[in-house]
This record gives C-alpha cells, structure tokens and sequence, in this order.
C-alpha cells in the first residue's frame, strides 16, 4: 500500500515533443505529491510538486495533472528539449515528510 | 548556502571492510534523511533523523547497516562488515520542516565493494 507505481521505465521524445510520465498510488492517506529530477552523478533535486485539492500545477514547460479519484498523477513536459534529458522519479508523501519514490523514468530528448 | 555535502565522493572498498560515509545537512534543517539507490531497486530511504533523534529506521537493510546524528550538522552512515551487494549510490538529503517540504539531496556516495 506505500508503493509509488511509475510508468515508463523510459521514454524517447523529439525536440519539441511533450513527454507524459505517469504515477498511480494505492495510500489514501498521501497528501503530498512531488517530482524530481536527477541528472548523471547529480542528486535528484524537486523539479515541482501538488497537493490533491487541485487537479493540475503549471510551473514554466513543467504540468502535473493530478486525479485524486482514480489515485494517479502524471508529468507533462511541454517543448521538451535536449536540456530536459534526465531521470524523473514520482513521489508521495503522508507523514513527517518521509517520500516514497516510484522507480523513475529515463527521459531522453533528441534534438 | 553550500548544499547538502556528503564525503567521500567515491569509495572502493573489499568485502568485509568498514565504511563510513559522511553527511553535513543544510544548517536549520531539522530533517535528515539517508537514501540508497541502485538500478535494481531505485531510491530506498534507509533511515531519518528530526532534531538529531532517529524516527524511522525501518530500511536499513540489516544490522550490518548503522547511522548515527550526534549533532544538527553531521551525520555518519556506517556499514560493518561491507558485502558487494552493498554496492550502491548512498544520498543524504535534508529537509526544513515536515509534511509538503522539499528535501535537498546531496551529490551522493558512489560505494564500490569489490
């Protein structure tokens, strides 16, 4: 029941594509659903994050859509360019900030 | 502000040795967090601190495995003995609050336990 479920494993997209990473959680007691970004050799670092009383976030190229009902949420990348090629992990979230990762997707942007 | 830093950056170490990695969190997080990751088994958190106090240890894998907080601004992972399935990228990573907070991960540990 605290299992993140994230599709693809990976994904290839063309300059200017829109990317779509899904996530489906089982624990109805998640409130708190980021997603992070990880480059080679780096940490992965919070790329943008929602709370389920709203349906969609926008922060710059980067949307989450998010519905509560069926329990999932996914990443939209709008214009995706070469720059965005990374892994994209899914997280949740109940209590004292303890993340439960999905198993992330490797992102790669042709140009 | 300098990040998280984590230190060693790589550790080769043989199968049976001790290894200690180290972790300096951001100064005025209350929350520290140990993660593991591999291609297997993705990103694992291992063990938390609030306040230097360790809350949940629930994923540290075996008893070979021990962390320590003795103030808010080191922490040590330590494994003893180490085996090659320990092999693995270990990230620190701190956070300011609870509940919805961003947690700031470090470069990570690349261990290699030949």
């Amino acid at each position: 029941q605290q299992q993140v479920k994230q599709s693809p494993q990976s994904l290839i997209v063309q300059k200017g594509g829109i990317p779509i990473i899904n996530c489906a959680y089982e624990n109805t007691a998640f409130d708190y659903f980021p997603w992070y970004q990880q480059f080679p050799g780096k940490g992965p670092a919070l790329l943008i994050a929602i709370r389920p009383d709203v349906s969609e976030k926008k922060e710059g190229r980067f949307t989450i859509s998010f519905n509560k009902s069926a329990k999932q949420f996914s990443l939209h990348i709008m214009d995706s360019q070469p720059g965005d090629s990374a892994t994209y992990f899914c997280a949740a979230t109940s209590s004292y900030g303890k993340l439960t990762f999905g198993q992330g997707t490797i992102l790669t942007v042709h140009p | 502000d300098a990040g998280v830093i984590q230190s060693p950056r790589h550790e080769v170490t043989e199968m049976g040795q001790e290894v200690t990695l180290r972790c300096k969190p951001i100064s005025g997080h209350d929350y520290l967090f140990w993660y593991r990751q591999t291609m297997m088994r993705g990103l694992e958190l291992l063990i938390y601190f609030n306040n230097n106090v360790p809350i949940d240890d629930s994923g540290m894998p075996e008893d070979r495995f021990s962390a320590k907080m003795p103030n808010a601004s080191f922490s040590t992972l330590k494994i003893q003995p180490s085996e090659p399935r320990d092999s693995a990228v270990y990230f620190c990573a701190s956070s300011p609050s609870a509940r919805g907070s961003e947690q700031f991960f470090g470069p990570g540990t690349r261990l290699t336990v030949l």
